[in-house]
């Protein structure tokens, strides 16, 4: 099974940059890499997806070593409302096959004042 | 245009009772998958869909849990002689896959949840 392995907890200032790391060594050559924003009482929300090297949207970067054995999400300035679980997905499974979507444990970053 | 939506929100029920949980996807989105989630951990996968296929059921703990989506849109989990275990909180996501390259490019969009009380 393709897992994943995030930092259990981040705490951060507003302002500052954040880059939460996420390891998953037995990633499919098909497989994308999607990171998930989650609030509490709601849904995981989208927030960026990558195949290879660099991804930029308007909320967060993200940046995929050669070998894609890891990622990092890099969110900018951070705020109060960034708060958040934040989730690392490898879809695990062949163009065609089976997908089950395995969700890291996920990072819970808090960002203070 | 409307996203996912699940119903019924909250649902409480007693041990033994059977109980079925409403997807209702994005409009033309393609697969449809069926998360658990206790509070403080990360979803679990249960099962997915595309289009009427059940490709996938290796999630779903035990044979009380059942899925469907008879004509690839809405789908029903169903859990049967419900126990005080099954209590969570059940997501539904959807999908557009797209393979045109070869890769999954899948961006699942998630429903607000039904949260099940077993007592």
């Amino acid at each position: 099974l393709a897992k994943t392995t995030q930092p259990i907890s981040m705490d951060s200032y507003e302002g500052q940059e954040v880059n939460i790391t996420c390891s998953h060594n037995n990633i499919a050559t098909n497989d994308y890499i999607t990171w998930y924003q989650q609030f509490p009482s709601q849904g995981p929300r989208f927030i960026i997806q990558g195949y290879k090297t660099k991804v930029t949207n308007e909320v967060a970067s993200l940046f995929i070593p050669a070998d894609r054995k890891s990622s990092t999400l890099s969110l900018p300035r951070v705020s109060l409302s960034d708060t958040a679980v934040y989730y690392c997905l490898v879809g695990e499974g062949e163009t065609g096959g089976s997908y089950i979507p395995t969700f890291g444990r996920g990072t819970s970053l808090i960002v203070h004042p | 245009g409307a996203g996912v939506s699940q119903s019924p929100r909250y649902k409480v029920t007693k041990r033994g009772q059977d109980v079925a949980l409403r997807c209702d996807p994005i409009s033309g989105h393609v697969s449809l998958y069926w998360y658990r989630q206790a509070l403080g951990q990360g979803p679990e996968f249960l099962t997915y869909f595309n289009y009427e296929a059940q490709q996938d059921k290796s999630g779903l703990p035990n044979d009380r849990f059942s899925a469907e989506r008879p004509e690839g849109s809405i789908s029903t989990l169903t859990i049967q002689r419900t126990e005080q275990r099954d209590s969570a909180m059940y997501r539904c996501a959807s999908s557009s896959y797209d393979s045109g390259d070869g890769s999954r490019t899948d961006t699942q969009y998630f429903g607000p949840g039904t949260r099940l009380t077993v007592l």
